[in-house]
């Protein structure tokens, strides 16, 4: 299994704003995984990072908005950039040793944007 | 879309009681996992049923899988004030790599 941790795990931000997360892994994982959830509903999956390459976006998200670093094999960020209210949601992290296996969560931020 | 649907959307019952939730699919699965949320918190693992598998235990809980239906169900017997939370089917289907589909979740409340 795997230890993820995540900081913040809330925050209040103004609009406009911008907001850094991080994701710490308690060992190395090839994939990590953002998710977000927006109050009420199920979690949506915002990009795949995988250390070394570029992340991959799902549909309906983008880098400019969305960027994400992952300098190694056991960190990865997550900023929401230029936030606006329909930004509130948790966000969490994920990771998986592959798509035949467990994935594991971290504990999420919340965010606000006022 | 592949997302999985959890069946009911939310469940009060009894504590002492056991609770049936499901969760229907579209395509086919190399794997379903179930997993716990508690009040906006982080996902917990659950249960991972793969597609050669018809039935797993794990303490209180009981989820089986039928392909043929592409449907899965999680049962938890006795239920207690701790099993409160809201209880998501992921699948993990064939035809895209490294992808885990999210359902809407059941709410369950656990009455004392």
């Amino acid at each position: 299994s795997a230890v993820i941790s995540q900081k913040p795990s809330r925050d209040i931000c103004q609009r406009g704003t911008s907001l850094t997360i991080q994701c710490q892994v308690d060992s190395q994982v090839t994939m990590m995984f953002w998710y977000r959830q927006q109050p009420g509903q199920s979690l949506t999956l915002i990009a795949t990072a995988n250390q070394g390459s570029e992340a991959t976006y799902e549909s309906g998200f983008v880098i400019d908005k969305f960027p994400i670093s992952r300098p190694n094999l056991t960190f990865s960020t997550l900023t929401v950039s230029n936030m606006s209210p329909e930004d509130s949601s948790i966000y969490l992290c994920s990771v998986g040793p592959g798509f035949t296996d467990t994935q594991y969560f971290g504990p999420g931020t919340r965010l606000t944007v006022l | 879309s592949q997302q999985g649907e959890e069946d009911p959307q939310a469940l009060s019952i009894q504590e002492g009681e056991n609770a049936t939730m499901n969760c229907s699919y579209k395509t086919s699965i190399n794997n379903l996992q179930w997993y716990r949320q508690n009040s906006g918190r982080g996902l917990v693992h659950l249960i991972l049923i793969r597609s050669n598998e018809r039935e797993k235990h794990s303490g209180r809980l009981r989820v089986t899988l039928d392909t043929s239906k592409k449907s899965s169900s999680l049962l938890i017997t006795a239920s207690r004030a701790a099993d409160t939370a809201s209880y998501f089917c992921a699948t993990d289907p064939m035809n895209r790599d490294d992808k885990i589909i999210f359902g809407k979740g059941t709410r369950l409340h656990i009455l004392p």
